[in-house]
């Protein structure tokens, strides 16, 4: 059974930073492309980032662009998101969502995890 | 705003047909598939069809896909209770070189 568990939210300061886990289980990790999606409360899913199977090919909204790094460590199937500059904005829950082979969509989800950016 | 335009809200009685429609442009849907999700508050999206109009084992067929030019659509058909929900259209943009999704649809079945 595929299993995504998101972890590392919580309330941050503007300005600070947070590093988000997903770690996965399930399936062949090193295998597939990864994502992070958001919500923000009342909004719709917006896209984050996402990485290639290799760490090859790495993509960032332009929201975050700049901000925010997307890493894996496949020998641990983990994925990361590091935030660092972090906004009122980014006050979202974070999902980490697994990619069907291109050009499939995100077939797995987690439950997400909360990222709250408050003084 | 949205790349992806969807309408905010849709309805309909138990039993009826629903469309939901999802309006691009020539870098993301007139030229990569449309997937769509179905999620629910509080729990995590599910995919509903993937590649304009492929099911995943286990959606019921009473959902279905479609995509002409720079825009898809989603319907439901022998509307049921559970399928009160929010839906959204994604695809790939050639330009942003990244996902973007629709704004969502609320669908409630009345």
């Amino acid at each position: 059974e595929v299993q995504l568990v998101e972890s590392g939210g919580g309330l941050v300061k503007p300005g600070g930073s947070l590093r988000l886990s997903c770690a996965a289980s399930g399936f062949t990790f090193s295998s597939y492309s990864m994502n992070w999606v958001r919500q923000a409360p009342g909004k719709g899913l917006e896209w984050v980032s996402s990485i290639s199977s290799s760490s090859s090919h790495i993509y960032y909204a332009d929201s975050v662009k700049g901000r925010f790094t997307i890493s894996r460590d496949n020998a641990e199937n983990s994925l990361y998101l590091q935030m660092n500059s972090l906004r009122a904005e980014d006050t979202a829950v974070y999902y980490c969502a697994k990619a069907e082979q291109w050009p499939g969509g995100f077939d797995y989800w987690g439950q997400g995890t909360l990222v709250t950016v408050s003084s | 705003q949205s790349v992806l335009t969807q309408p905010p809200s849709a309805s309909g009685t138990p039993g009826q047909r629903v469309a939901i429609s999802c309006s691009g442009s020539s870098s993301n849907i007139g030229s990569n598939p449309v997937n769509w999700y179905q999620h629910l508050p509080g729990t995590a999206p599910k995919l509903l069809i993937y590649i304009n109009n492929q099911r995943p084992s286990g959606v019921p067929d009473r959902f279905s896909g479609s995509k002409s030019g720079t825009s898809a659509s989603l319907a439901v058909s022998g509307l049921q209770s559970e399928d009160e929900a929010d839906y959204y259209c994604a695809a790939w943009d050639d330009s942003l070189n990244g996902w973007v999704f629709g704004g969502g649809t609320k669908l409630t079945v009345l």
